[in-house]
Parts: structure tokens; C-alpha cells; sequence
């Protein structure tokens, strides 16, 4: 059975400073990586994605892949308040738009900025 | 503009009443549309998925169907809710052409009573 493992937090960051958040995956298979953000009582929101092994940056947010070791990370610098949320790790193979992706999701992992 | 809508919010039905919920996109033609439930305090499964019209697969067997009897529209059923039903659900689609990024509905929260 495939799986996507985060550790469940909370998280809790000072304003200001870097947020971690890590994520393993079963599948070898996977190709890729997606992090969304989900506040409370809201659907979830795509924040970044990434294919392929290295780094990938979106303004305040990092995104780390590293196949090998089957897992993705996510960086939030300068944590802000509004940035408490529960952020879900999701994975899928190759995508054939005629088959569609399966997004395999993991618990989520609760972030807390206190400032 | 390309959005998704779901209806309704929140519904409240008692055990065994039939259910109904509706994902509507614009902006995309032919889109791939998921149904995803989330329950109380764990993560989000795939229940169904639909590459075109009539076509649905299904991913956990239960008293849940879905259809898809328009190119922009999926809708979630029920004959008979179990209180297991309970749940926020979530449609999503991949909006973008030729990309798998998922963009998810504002979403329904049922309570089975």
C-alpha cells in the first residue's frame, strides 16, 4: 500500500524564523511532490510542487526533493502568524491526463507561529 | 476565468436519508474531476475520479457513487447515509491543461446524523 508519512506537530515556530516540515514516502514510483496549506475549516490550497530532485523556491517557501531517500521537505522562512495552518504532503506517479493522478496525501503536519 | 464551485456548504441529514453533492468547474473543457473526503481529524482519501463524461473510477468501495453526466460537472451520491459518512468533501480538478497540479473546491461539510 503506498504511503505518505508526516509528522502530525504541532508545530511550533517563533515569528520570524524557519519552519521545517518533512515528508517520506513508500512508492519509488512517485514522481510528484505537491504541498498544500489547509486552514481551519477550509479545503486545502496548492502552495508549491516540485518534479525533480534539488530545490525549488516560491518567495518565502523552499521546497526539497530527494528521491533517493524518498522523501520531500518544506521550508517557510520568515514564519509569519498567518502562516499557521496544517500543510498535507502529497504524492503520484506519472501522470496521463487520460487516466488521471491519484494524489496520495499524508496526515498533515499542524503548524503554529506564535508572535 | 477557470473556478470551481461546490454545493451546497454544509448539509445536516439524518442516517439512511439519500445525499447529493455537486462539483461545477469553468473555464476548462474536458477536465479531470476528483472527489476526496477528508473526516474528522485525518487525511484526505480519493473516493472517485472521472476523466470525461460517464467515465468514473471508483477507489474505496462503499455506499458512495458518483457521476458525471456533463463535461463540468461531478456529483457525489448516496441512497442511504451511514453516520461513517460524516466528512468534509472536497472536489478538485486539474485545471491547468497538460499539468497534474490538483485545485481543490471550497468543499461540503455533512454531518450524518
Amino acid at each position: 500500500q503506498k504511503e505518505v508519512e508526516q509528522n502530525s506537530g504541532p508545530l511550533s515556530v517563533p515569528e520570524g524564523a524557519i519552519a521545517s516540515l518533512n515528508c517520506t514516502y513508500s512508492d519509488r514510483g512517485s514522481q510528484s511532490f505537491f504541498w498544500y496549506r489547509q486552514y481551519s475549516g477550509k479545503s486545502p490550497e496548492l502552495i508549491m510542487f516540485i518534479y525533480s530532485n534539488g530545490d525549488k523556491e516560491d518567495g518565502r517557501f523552499t521546497a526539497q526533493l530527494n528521491k533517493a531517500s524518498q522523501y520531500v521537505s518544506l521550508l517557510i522562512r520568515d514564519s509569519q502568524p498567518s502562516d499557521s495552518a496544517t500543510y498535507l504532503c502529497a504524492v503520484t506517479a506519472n501522470w496521463i491526463k487520460a487516466a488521471g493522478n491519484k494524489l496520495t496525501f499524508g496526515g498533515g503536519t499542524r503548524v503554529l507561529v506564535k508572535p | 476565468s477557470q473556478t470551481i464551485h461546490q454545493w451546497p456548504a454544509t448539509l445536516v441529514q439524518p442516517v439512511g436519508s439519500p445525499l447529493s453533492l455537486e462539483c461545477t468547474v469553468e473555464g476548462t473543457s474536458n477536465p479531470n474531476l476528483y472527489w476526496y473526503r477528508q473526516a474528522a481529524g485525518r487525511g484526505l482519501q480519493l473516493l472517485f475520479y472521472s476523466v470525461g463524461i460517464g467515465q468514473i473510477s471508483s477507489e474505496v468501495p462503499q455506499n458512495l457513487s458518483a457521476s458525471r453526466p456533463q463535461d463540468r460537472q461531478f456529483i457525489l451520491s448516496s441512497k442511504k447515509l451511514l453516520l461513517s459518512d460524516s466528512g468534509f468533501y472536497l472536489c478538485a480538478w486539474n485545471r491547468d491543461r497538460g499539468a497534474d497540479t490538483q485545485y481543490f473546491g471550497p468543499g461540503t461539510r455533512l454531518t450524518v446524523l
